[in-house]
Order: C-alpha cells, then structure tokens, then sequence
C-alpha cells in the first residue's frame, strides 16, 4: 500500500473489555513500532519489532498490554481489560531498512468509557 | 517517560512571518528528527540532522543542532496557513531505534 494504515480508526470501549488494534506498515519495512499518544502529549514508544521479533517491549505500560507480529507484517497492539486511562491516541510507525524516517499511520483513536 | 522539552508550547504568528521552535533534550543521541502533526496527514516526518552535524536546510526549514547544549531548533520561514500543525523533536536516544519525543509546540498561522 502507499502507506501505514491503521484499523479501526475509533474504537470506544467500555471500561474491563479487551480491544485489538492493527497496523499494516508499508509493505517492505523491516521495523515497526508502537507508540501511545495522549491528549495534548507527544507520543510514546510501546514497543518495537524488527520482522516478527519484539526487541523492545519496555514502554508497554502493564502486562494487559500485548502485542504480535507473527509473520512480520501486520501487528495487532491488544489491551485487555481496558481502563480509562489507556483513553489514548494509539499510533503505528513503520521504517525501511538502514533509514531512520518513520512512517506513521493515522492512528487509532481509543476512548474507555 | 518524554524526553524533550519545546518551547515554545504555542506560538500564533502572521502569515509570512518566520517561525522559530526550540528543543532540549536530556541523552546522547544519533540523530534528531523533527515532525509534523495536524489533524489532516496525521505524523509526518520533516528533517532528521545527525549528531555531527550543526545545521542542515530543506525548503523553507532550517534545522540547528547544539550537542554541548544538548538543543536544536526548527525554524519556518515565510509561513502559511497550511503550515499550521503541531511540531515535535524527537531524539533517538542514542540505539538508532524507539524515538523519545518532546511535549511538542502548537503553531498557529493566521492568515
């Protein structure tokens, strides 16, 4: 595709249900990465794969907090049990090998009543 | 946890004034990039100046680079309308992979 993608683009979930996010980065990157945006903040790093491998998993803030990337494409970000405060701006960032550019997606937007 | 801090947090400015955003970090880094985000394109990736060197240009973006300072700056020329966004710094943190991002300035172009 021409670019990162992301679904769904909002998802409003009640608070103790799980949710699952996914990115489609642009085809060819080797790198992926999570970040987590909240209202009026500046994103921050979840986690990173480089192919299928989870090489950095240490801005997941609690273990409801997973995610996958087994065939080294898409990734899908779940939160079980959501809590109000996941309420955030979760964005998709992909890389080409050797470059440092990240591309972004536009972002799912999640909102825990 | 954010490493960067810009300033300033919002800045309002005149079409076709210059615009002049500043950044601290607090690590070593590789490199330092600088993005866009509006409602519109979402993230977009503007300039990237590595850590040796000081000032690097494109278009009408000029990008410094203090290491001893451990600070850049973005600066915008002849603004529009359409160049209103947010700006974010973003350092590598010195491992070339997660990017550790600043609380980001909100400019506002008025035409």
């Amino acid at each position: 595709g021409a670019g990162v993608s992301q679904s769904p683009r909002y998802k409003v979930a009640k608070r103790g249900q799980d949710v699952a996010l996914r990115c489609d980065p642009i085809s060819g990157h080797v790198s992926l990465f999570w970040y987590q945006q909240a209202l009026g903040q500046g994103p921050e790093f979840l986690t990173y794969f480089q192919n299928e491998a989870q090489l950095d998993k240490s801005g997941l803030p609690s273990d409801r907090f997973f995610a996958e990337r087994p065939e080294g494409s898409v990734s899908t970000l779940k939160i079980q049990r959501t809590q109000q405060e996941d309420s955030a701006v979760y964005l998709c960032a992909s890389i080409r090998g050797g470059y440092n550019e990240q591309f972004f997606g536009p972002g799912t937007r999640l909102t825990v009543l | 946890s954010q490493q960067g801090e810009e300033d300033p947090q919002a800045l309002s400015i005149q079409e076709g004034e210059n615009a002049t955003m500043n950044c601290s970090y607090k690590t070593s880094i590789n490199n330092l990039q600088w993005y866009r985000q509006n409602s519109g394109r979402g993230l977009v990736h503007l300039i990237l100046i590595r850590s040796n060197e000081r000032e690097k240009h494109s278009g009408r973006l000029r990008v410094t680079l203090d290491t001893s300072k451990k600070s850049s700056s973005l600066l915008i020329t002849a603004s529009r309308a359409a160049d209103t966004a947010s700006y974010f710094c973003a350092t590598d943190g010195g491992n070339n992979r997660k990017l550790i991002w600043g609380l980001g300035t909100s400019l506002a172009v008025n035409p």
